[in-house]
């Protein structure tokens, strides 16, 4: 089945204590994206990546980190979270440019 | 810095009706469009994707994409309880890269 995973799906973590989200598509797409999600403020793109070893900054990059060293992973790294990085994270993917993409189930994160 | 505006709603149409839902964006470089559908505590799902102007229609959907004015619609014919969700609007400039910019989406209520 053509899918995007993220886990966890589901962390409470603590202010200061570095974490990873990990993100894997099976659909052999180039690209994939990091969002966070908040309440009256939508989808907002955090990091995106074109290619292997290839990422970019979206609008809202400070305070995360990604690496792309394979085309079917995206790991989201948070170093020292932050109460105001608590959001709900969606992983998504996309075979090349301007393509639709497709979205993993969602991770909510709790940070206190 | 696009901005993606989306009237937040809520719509209501009784069942078998039509719903509009329009979204406008801020410049006139964006190449392609889509319409998701997010159902809440889940990830957003593609309906639609339009990249030329005019109708592109899919089932009860029908998108509409008018660059000139900067707007893009959805139309939902024979509304369904079960198409009530929050619809969101997202624009993408491939040619500069593959950023994604969401508006903050229009709630929809189905009434039986």
């Amino acid at each position: 089945e053509a899918q995007v995973t993220q886990n966890p799906r589901y962390l409470i973590t603590v202010t200061g204590k570095k974490l990873t989200v990990t993100c894997s598509q099976n659909m052999n797409h180039e690209y994939m994206s990091w969002y966070r999600q908040d309440p009256g403020l939508g989808l907002r793109q955090i990091y995106y990546s074109m290619n292997v070893e290839v990422t970019d900054k979206g609008d809202v990059p400070e305070g995360y980190k990604v690496s792309r060293k394979e085309k079917r992973n995206f790991p989201l790294i948070l170093e020292s979270p932050s109460p105001n990085q608590t959001s709900l994270y969606f992983c998504a993917s996309s075979l090349g440019d301007g393509d639709e993409q497709y979205f993993g189930p969602g991770t909510r994160l709790t940070v206190t | 810095q696009k901005e993606v505006e989306q009237n937040s709603g809520p719509l209501s149409v009784p069942e078998g009706a039509i719903a509009s839902l329009n979204c406008t964006y801020s410049d006139r470089v964006s190449q392609s469009f889509f319409w998701y559908r997010q159902y809440s505590g889940k990830s957003p799902e593609l309906i639609m994707s339009i990249y030329s102007n005019g109708d592109k229609e899919d089932g009860r959907f029908t998108a509409q994409l008018n660059k000139a004015s900067q707007y893009v619609s959805l139309l939902i014919r024979d509304s369904q309880p079960s198409d009530s969700a929050t619809y969101l609007c997202a624009v993408n400039d491939w040619t500069t890269g593959n950023q994604f910019y969401f508006g903050t989406g229009t709630s929809l209520t189905v009434i039986p």
